[in-house]
């Protein structure tokens, strides 16, 4: 199985800050990384799919970025609906694996 | 408007059988595969597995292979996810996603609302 490692675990920020989260994989992925938010109590929404292209009707303060095995999330200007749980998830063989999450707090 | 939509919340004892379904809309259901998720208490998220409903064929994590079984009804665009005897371990919510696919690989880009299954003596 590729094993999918996020770093920090956790983070904590204020609103209008610019965080960077990333994601590592065992082995190269080429571009087959996708990324998910989760608000607690809510199922996870696709952010980011092949890396780098935003899901339709979420916000362009979200990027990807990366191939191989290290990719990033970017948020631009945090905004108070951003403070959530996000996940890496390889897509490049089954079983399609998730990171650990990195939870984002407000500080 | 795709939707995928879950049944309700379950609770079972120890050894007890369990079926719980995803019923997928506004979309042709034959054309995606549809995938389900673990999440345990306080937990990440975890593939188990993903069923092809045009056939029926289906793909299992090592994790999860011979622990559940994923099935699906086309005729009626719903998807199954069953334990035969379950385990105090399968507390957890259970997700259902669509299996998207972009030009770099597949994506999950639509989620039920998740089934939240206890089991307890």
């Amino acid at each position: 199985d590729i094993q999918m490692t996020q770093s920090p675990s956790s983070l904590s920020a204020s609103v209008g800050d610019r965080v960077t989260i990333t994601c590592r994989a065992s082995q190269s992925i080429s571009s087959y990384l996708n990324w998910y938010q989760q608000i607690p109590g809510k199922a996870p929404k696709l952010l980011i799919y092949a890396a780098s292209s935003l899901q339709s009707g979420v916000p362009s303060r979200f990027s990807g970025s990366g191939s191989g095995t290290d990719f990033t999330l970017t948020i631009r200007s945090l905004q108070p609906e951003d403070f959530a749980t996000y996940y890496c998830q390889q897509s490049y063989s089954t079983p399609y694996t998730f990171g650990q999450g990195t939870k984002l707090e407000i500080k | 408007e795709v939707q995928l939509v879950q049944s309700g919340a379950e609770v079972r004892k120890p050894g007890e059988s369990l079926r719980i379904s995803c019923k997928g809309s506004g979309y042709s259901f034959t054309s995606y595969w549809i995938i389900w998720v673990r999440q345990m208490p306080g937990k990440g998220l975890e593939w188990m597995g993903r069923i092809d409903p045009s056939d029926s064929y289906t793909n299992y994590s090592p994790s999860f292979q011979g622990h559940v079984t994923i099935s699906a009804d086309k005729s009626i665009s719903t998807a199954y996810l069953q334990w035969s005897s379950l385990k105090a371990s399968d507390t957890a919510m259970y997700y259902c996603a669509r299996l998207g696919q972009s030009r770099d690989g597949y994506n999950f880009d639509y989620w039920g609302q998740g089934t939240l299954v206890t089991v307890s003596s």
